[in-house]
């Protein structure tokens, strides 16, 4: 049964900082891996889908990075802001088992 | 292009009244799903439709809970008898393709369910 971490909990950094959240897996027999970003009381929004074959994507200041050998996954974040501040969660897809989710990272950008 | 729509938003009941919650895909989604997120837990699947096909109800209760996609494209969730335990945010989804496929996945907004 694939389970998904992702360290720290939470994570407070003052505004400009570069930042690296962190997801790991135990079973690496993946499809795709995928970011999303969720604010208080909102739904959830794809930031990145990585592929089983690609090893990173990129978009704007976000850099997110896969390597199934180790099960690990990292969202890299560049110049923080505080409009980044939310929840971000990793979330795996296997094939035919359901999205399995890691309970996030709460993240606060302090200006 | 419109999102993943979902109604309504907010909803509070007392326990034991049934209650509703309707979910619009993106157009051309084939594959929707409804989704359970508990505060400070990541969301867990409830039930994956392949058109009007319910292919993964394998964590829904059925004894309360039920799920319709009769044109294979709106959703109904419903619970009946809402429980205090079902207080929760009711997430839907949906993507092109389906588990098997690489396809993307699209949240709505969510509906928050608070059963007194």
């Amino acid at each position: 049964k694939q389970e998904v971490t992702q360290i720290p909990a939470a994570l407070s950094v003052p505004e400009g900082e570069n930042l690296v959240l962190n997801c790991s897996f135990t079973d690496s027999a993946i499809y795709n891996l995928q970011w999303f970003r969720q604010d208080p009381g909102k739904g959830l929004t794809s930031l990145l889908l990585i592929q089983s074959s690609q090893r990173e994507q990129t978009s704007g200041r976000l850099n997110a990075s896969l390597d199934k050998s180790s099960g690990r996954s990292t969202l890299y974040i560049a110049a923080s802001q505080p409009g980044d501040s939310a929840t971000y969660l990793c979330a795996l897809n296997s094939g035919n088992t359901p999205l399995v989710f890691g309970k996030g990272t709460r993240l606060s950008v302090i200006a | 292009e419109a999102g993943v729509v979902q109604s309504p938003r907010y909803k509070i009941i007392e326990k034991k009244q049934p209650v509703a919650f309707w979910c619009n895909p993106i157009s051309g989604h084939n594959t929707l799903y409804w989704y359970l997120q508990n505060l400070g837990q990541g969301p867990e699947l409830l039930i994956r439709y392949e058109n009007e096909e319910a292919v993964d109800d394998s964590q829904l209760p059925k004894d309360r809970f039920s799920a319709e996609r009769l044109k294979g494209v709106d959703s109904t969730l419903k619970i009946q008898p809402a429980e205090l335990g079902d207080s929760a945010v009711y997430l839907c989804a949906s993507s092109i393709g389906g588990a098997t496929n690489t396809g993307e996945l699209f949240f709505g907004e969510g509906s928050r369910l608070t059963v007194l």
